[in-house]
């Protein structure tokens, strides 16, 4: 259980264009959803978090306009890189988190999406 | 604010030696800590964990120890094997509204036959 997946899971597009990319939690429902960006060799940096039905809430030095999240549902948030340039280029995870029967919050972590942008 | 740091790799280590991973963490109150582990090209998977002082976090041959009075959570595993080299990170998630994890800078372990 507690699968989460994303979608692409690699993609290359053109500078200027826009990417979107899916997190889904499969067989759970995710009252909140994490989005990270990691850089080669380098650790997670949460860009912003999201909660069903509301506005994300945006990490300081994350462009808001730049990348569009979306929660529209228990089970799916997206993220969109708007007008996409060559240093937009990285690694973007996904975490779901929810509170399991015994009461213990837990976060998941899906596969990750390459985007490199040309 | 909250952050962990974690030793610096990589780590090359042969088949079926011992492991350390130092991890310590400044945080305010009782956070949960978690190791995690990331295989190339994956995202991030929990390898353990643990949710209070002297716990101890077990999975896959692997073992962490909550301490509070050193404020470590170092990662240990008696024989490593070749198909443990990936990247390792320490986390925490304090007593913050947003139940967030904070990472270390991650550790590559490089294991050879």
């Amino acid at each position: 259980g507690a699968v989460v997946s994303q979608h692409p899971s690699r993609v290359i597009c053109k500078s200027g264009t826009s990417v979107k990319i899916e997190c889904r939690s499969l067989d759970f429902q995710a009252t909140t959803m994490f989005w990270y960006r990691q850089f080669p060799k380098k650790s997670l940096m949460l860009m912003a978090t999201s909660n069903e039905g509301s506005k994300a809430t945006y990490e300081q030095g994350v462009e808001k306009d730049k990348f569009l999240i979306n929660h529209a549902s228990l089970t799916l948030s997206t993220l969109t890189v708007t007008s996409a340039h060559p240093e937009d280029s990285s690694f973007y995870i996904c975490s779901a988190a929810s509170t399991g029967t015994s009461g213990s919050y837990e976060q998941y972590f899906g596969p990750g999406t390459r985007l490199t942008v040309t | 604010g909250d952050s962990v740091t974690q030793m610096e790799g990589p780590v090359t280590l042969s088949e079926e030696a011992f492991l350390t991973i130092n991890c310590t963490y400044t945080a305010t109150g009782y956070p949960s800590l978690f190791w995690y582990v990331q295989y190339p090209g994956e995202g991030l998977q929990l390898l353990l964990k643990a949710t209070k002082a002297d716990d101890k976090g077990s999975n896959k041959g692997f073992e962490a120890t909550y301490r509070k009075e050193t404020t470590s959570f170092h990662l240990e595993k008696g024989s490593v094997q070749v198909s443990d080299s990936a990247v390792y990170f320490c986390a925490l998630r304090g007593n913050n509204a947003g139940n967030m994890l904070t990472f270390g800078g991650g550790t590559r372990l490089m294991v050879k036959p």
